[in-house]
């Protein structure tokens, strides 16, 4: 199932903070998240495992809520260049292997001067 | 590091006809991924190879679309015969084991008219 993100899109100014969040109905064992800038490739921002630390640098960083199923990811002090659409990309528990990652429809980031 | 090459760029084509993307992954890399993206949405995993083994492709439409990796190295995804719904980016990625960390190609943008 795909997971939902929210909000759908999001305007800041330059030095604003942002949360985007990613929910899913069942059990998850990772979130990806990644960012694609218009007209370009997805890249790789972070992965959190189920049962794992909170990840990520001093501005952006996420979190993981096994028991909600949900992770959200922190944009501190937005710059310009973190314009762009945020996916979220969840693995579901499966004791057989690994499950195929599905990503949620996206969240536009726009940061203004 | 040489990242994941993709080709062709671009690809107009008629529906009914055949049309075919090839994808090099970066060098060492066991998973490789074949995504859908339409306009506006996040990607959709059409097919993953673990090594030259299909570990997923039940979001492969089977009766048009075709793809394979050969030596477990580069993958060719064919389309035949294209429909309309086909227009889309087909982004190729590659990542060192399943559900790690993955880096896409530029992708290939098709319009079927």
């Amino acid at each position: 199932q795909q997971p939902v993100q929210s909000p759908q899109a999001v305007i800041l100014r330059e030095g604003e903070d942002a949360v985007i969040n990613c929910s899913s109905s069942k059990a998850l064992y990772s979130v990806h998240w990644y960012r694609q800038k218009h007209g370009e490739a997805p890249v790789f921002l972070m992965i959190l495992l189920k049962g794992g630390e909170q990840k990520g640098h001093e501005k952006i960083s996420a979190s993981f809520n096994e028991k909600k199923q949900q992770s959200s990811l922190y944009l501190t002090a937005s710059q310009l260049s973190y314009s762009g659409t945020y996916f979220c990309g969840t693995e579901g528990e499966n004791q057989g292997g690994s499950e195929k990652l599905v990503f949620g429809k996206g969240t536009k980031l726009t940061v203004n001067p | 590091e040489a990242g994941v090459a993709q080709s062709p760029r671009y690809k107009i084509i008629e529906k009914r006809q055949s049309v075919a993307f090839w994808c090099n992954p970066i060098s060492g890399h066991a998973t490789l991924y074949w995504y859908q993206q339409i306009l506006g949405q996040g990607p959709k995993l059409l097919i993953q190879f673990q090594n030259n083994g299909v570990v997923d492709d039940s979001q492969l439409p089977k009766d048009r679309f075709s793809a394979e990796r050969l030596k477990g190295v580069d993958s060719t995804l064919k389309i035949q015969p294209a429909k309309l719904e086909d227009s889309a980016v087909y982004l190729c990625a590659s990542s060192p084991w399943m559900n790690t960390e993955a880096f896409f190609g530029q992708g290939t943008r098709l319009t079927v008219v």
